[in-house]
């Protein structure tokens, strides 16, 4: 079954400084990995996706993530954080022959400190 | 574009009454998906529509039940209602099985 842990549930950083929110997920079949961001009593907005070509994916607002087969991970990065990206980030994987079902983690809430 | 988008927005229920909850895919999405986000947790998968047909379901009780229409939009309907219901319930599409787009949700009150 397949199943995704975000290490962290709040995670603070200073404006300017690295995000890296963490991922690992579970997976019987090669995954599509996906991060999503949540703003406060909004739905999911999708940042970006794995599914299979390169390992390092580029997202939008400058974030990126890395598919880690070795590690089953998929950690999601920014190098420089900006007040606007507070909010809830979701990973989460999904099986395509089985349907593109997404399972997410509990989420990580991001904090960005002036 | 439109984007995927759910109505009512809010919505405040009793114990033991039934909701229905709506949603409109984006314009040429085939696929519906419906998910619960309880407060302080990540969505949790409830059904998934494909052409009009039920493709997949979560670990839901019966009381839980939806259908697609020929338009493609889709309604969630939930009997029976218990306190526990109260979420946040996200319908998610997308073309066929590739990247689901959200909506931004109906949220859920039950008293």
């Amino acid at each position: 079954a397949q199943s995704v842990t975000q290490l962290g549930s709040h995670v603070s950083v200073s404006e300017g400084a690295l995000v890296l929110l963490r991922c690992n997920y579970s997976s019987s079949v090669p995954p599509y990995l996906f991060w999503y961001v949540q703003y406060p009593n909004q739905g999911l907005q999708l940042l970006l996706k794995y599914t299979s070509a390169a390992t390092l994916v580029k997202g939008i607002n400058d974030f990126e993530a890395e598919f880690k087969k070795s590690e089953t991970s998929f950690h999601l990065t920014k190098p420089s954080a900006h007040m606007s990206d507070a909010a809830e980030y979701f990973c989460a994987v999904s099986e395509m022959e089985y349907g593109n079902k997404l399972v997410f983690g509990a989420g990580t809430i991001l904090r960005v400190k002036s | 574009d439109a984007g995927v988008t759910q109505s009512p927005t809010h919505l405040i229920k009793t114990r033991g009454q039934h909701v229905t909850l709506r949603c409109s895919p984006i314009s040429g999405h085939k696929s519906v998906s419906w998910y619960q986000q309880v407060l302080g947790q990540g969505p949790q998968f409830i059904f998934q529509y494909y052409e009009k047909e039920e493709r997949g379901r979560g670990n839901f009780p019966d009381r839980f039940s939806a259908r697609q229409f020929p338009n493609y939009s889709s309604e969630l309907n939930v009997n029976a209602l218990l306190l526990g219901d109260s979420a946040l319930y996200l319908c998610a599409s997308s073309y066929g099985q590739e990247t689901q787009y959200f909506g931004p949700g109906t949220r859920l009150l039950v008293l």
